[in-house]
C-alpha cells in the first residue's frame, strides 16, 4: 500500500494557467505538509497543516493554496503559473505536528510552465 | 530560524569503502534529526533518525551519530554497495524540519 500518494506525477502547462495537484495519505497522520524541490535539489517548505492550523511558510506567493477537504487529503491550488513555479512538488504527512514525528514523502509532482 | 548545513555536496566512493556525510545545525532547540535517501524520480525516504537524547543510532550498515553540543550529526554508511547511489539529506527539526543542500553520493563498482 502507498503510504503518502499524490497525483500528477506529471503535470506540463502553460503560464498563467491554473492548476491543482493532489496529496492523499493513508497513514492515519494528523499532519500534511507541501514541500518544493528547485532544480538544484533544494528542499524548501510550503506549508504545514492540520485540522486546527495551517502554518504558511512566508515566502510562499498568495498563488499558492493548499485545501483541505478531509484529514487524509491535503491539495495544492496554484493560480496564474509562473515559469519561476517549474520544480518538483512533494506532499508529506507526520503523526502530529511539532514534535520529533517523522514525515513520510510522497513520489512528487513534477511541474513544467512553458 | 533553523540553519542546516551539509557537506560535502558530492562524494564518490568505491564498492565496499565507508561514506560519511557531516551536518550542522543552528537552533538548539531542535530535537529530531532524520536522514533521507532520495532516488532518481523519487521522493525522499526515511532511512534512519535520531532523537536529541540519543548519541548514537545504528541499523545495520547506516548509523548517525549526534553531538548536542556541537550541533552537529553524521550520517555513517559502512561497506558501500551502488545501490547505496542517490542523494541524501539531513534534517534538524523543532518545530518545522529544515533540510540541508544535500550529498549526491556515487559508489563505483
Amino acid at each position: 500500500d502507498t503510504a503518502v500518494s499524490q497525483t500528477p506525477k506529471y503535470l506540463v502547462t502553460q503560464m498563467g494557467n491554473d492548476k491543482s495537484i493532489k496529496c492523499e495519505q493513508n497513514l492515519g497522520h494528523d499532519t500534511m505538509y507541501w514541500y518544493k524541490q528547485d532544480s538544484k535539489k533544494f528542499l524548501k517548505i510550503m506549508f504545514s497543516y492540520n485540522n486546527k492550523e495551517l502554518i504558511i511558510n512566508e515566502t510562499v506567493p498568495n498563488r499558492f493554496s493548499p485545501k483541505s477537504p478531509d484529514k487524509a487529503h491535503l491539495n495544492l491550488h496554484i493560480n496564474s503559473l509562473e515559469l519561476g513555479d517549474s520544480a518538483v512538488y512533494f506532499c508529506a504527512s507526520s503523526l502530529r505536528t511539532g514534535g520529533p514525528y517523522e514525515q513520510y514523502f510522497g513520489p512528487g509532482t513534477r511541474l513544467t510552465v512553458t | 530560524g533553523e540553519n542546516v548545513e551539509q557537506h560535502p555536496s558530492t562524494l564518490s566512493v568505491q564498492e565496499g569503502d565507508s561514506a560519511v556525510i557531516k551536518c550542522t545545525y543552528s537552533d538548539s532547540a531542535s530535537n529530531y534529526f532524520p536522514w533521507y535517501k532520495q532516488e532518481l524520480g523519487k521522493g525522499p525516504q526515511l532511512i534512519i533518525d535520531i532523537r536529541s537524547n540519543v548519541g548514537e543510532k545504528k541499523d545495520q550498515r547506516i548509523a548517525v551519530t549526534l553531538n548536542k553540543t556541537a550541533k552537529h550529526f553524521s550520517l555513517h554508511i559502512t561497506e558501500t554497495q551502488p545501490e547505496d547511489s542517490a542523494v541524501y539529506f539531513c534534517a534538524a527539526k523543532e518545530n518545522d524540519m529544515r533540510f540541508g543542500a544535500g550529498t549526491r553520493l556515487t559508489v563505483k563498482p
